[in-house]
């Protein structure tokens, strides 16, 4: 089992850019999020969806986007990348919820010029 | 509102040496749970503990011992005997029962063992 996968690690942006990064896990969660993780700010809840088809807002969510088409995979989407976006990102996915444990992917470290 | 709290941003210890990480939580809920995340410096976080807040027993696992205080709302995290392999970031987390899906996060504590 791979557990949580993220695509891309790493990613350059210039402002204005847009791009999609893709997380993926293999455990049959229903739950699945994304996290920024700023130094010193912690990780702070972007989007999450609890099921094939939903989303929902998180504490920071403006400026992204998300979908979830497929139970398995979670997108979360940057129309105009500011600089502000630059950022750590984590997926995350758990079987039944923030009550349970979450599964993270290694991140995504973005930065938007 | 759920508020984290690790007021210790770094800390640095030798060898052996025990440590205690703190955290101090806040919310007005009677039902929530507390975590303790890892984050070796590979950069991928690790579950270590959940803890609900019917529970207040203590719990040991090996090196690491959690002390669960609601009277202190704290949620205090000790290594014993430190090894260099325990050198992370440590994340303490608060969700409540229903409702929003939130997990709040402190800001973690550095955490590093010198040999």
């Amino acid at each position: 089992n791979a557990g949580v996968t993220q695509t891309p690690k790493f990613r350059v942006l210039k402002t204005g850019q847009s791009m999609t990064l893709l997380c993926a896990q293999d455990m049959n969660h229903e739950y699945m999020y994304w996290y920024r993780q700023d130094p010193g700010m912690g990780l702070r809840l972007i989007h999450y969806s609890v099921g094939e088809g939903t989303t929902a807002k998180g504490e920071v969510p403006d400026g992204y986007n998300v979908s979830r088409l497929k139970k398995q995979n979670f997108l979360l989407g940057l129309e105009s990348a500011a600089p502000s976006q630059t950022s750590v990102y984590f997926c995350a996915s758990s079987l039944a919820g923030a009550r349970n444990e979450q599964f993270f992917g290694p991140g995504t470290r973005l930065t938007v010029l | 509102a759920q508020k984290v709290t690790q007021a210790q941003t770094e800390i640095s210890v030798v060898e052996k040496e025990d440590v205690t990480l703190d955290c101090v939580y806040e919310t007005r809920d009677t039902t929530y749970y507390l975590f303790w995340y890892k984050q070796p410096p590979s950069g991928e976080l690790v579950f270590l503990i959940r803890r609900n807040s019917f529970d207040e027993q203590n719990e040991i696992s090996g090196r690491y011992s959690w002390n669960f205080q609601k009277s202190t709302s704290s949620f205090n995290f000790t290594i014993t005997a430190s090894q260099v392999v325990d050198s992370a970031v440590y994340f303490c987390a608060l969700t409540l029962q229903g409702g929003s899906e939130k997990l709040v996060f402190g800001k973690g504590t550095k955490l590093t063992v010198n040999p």
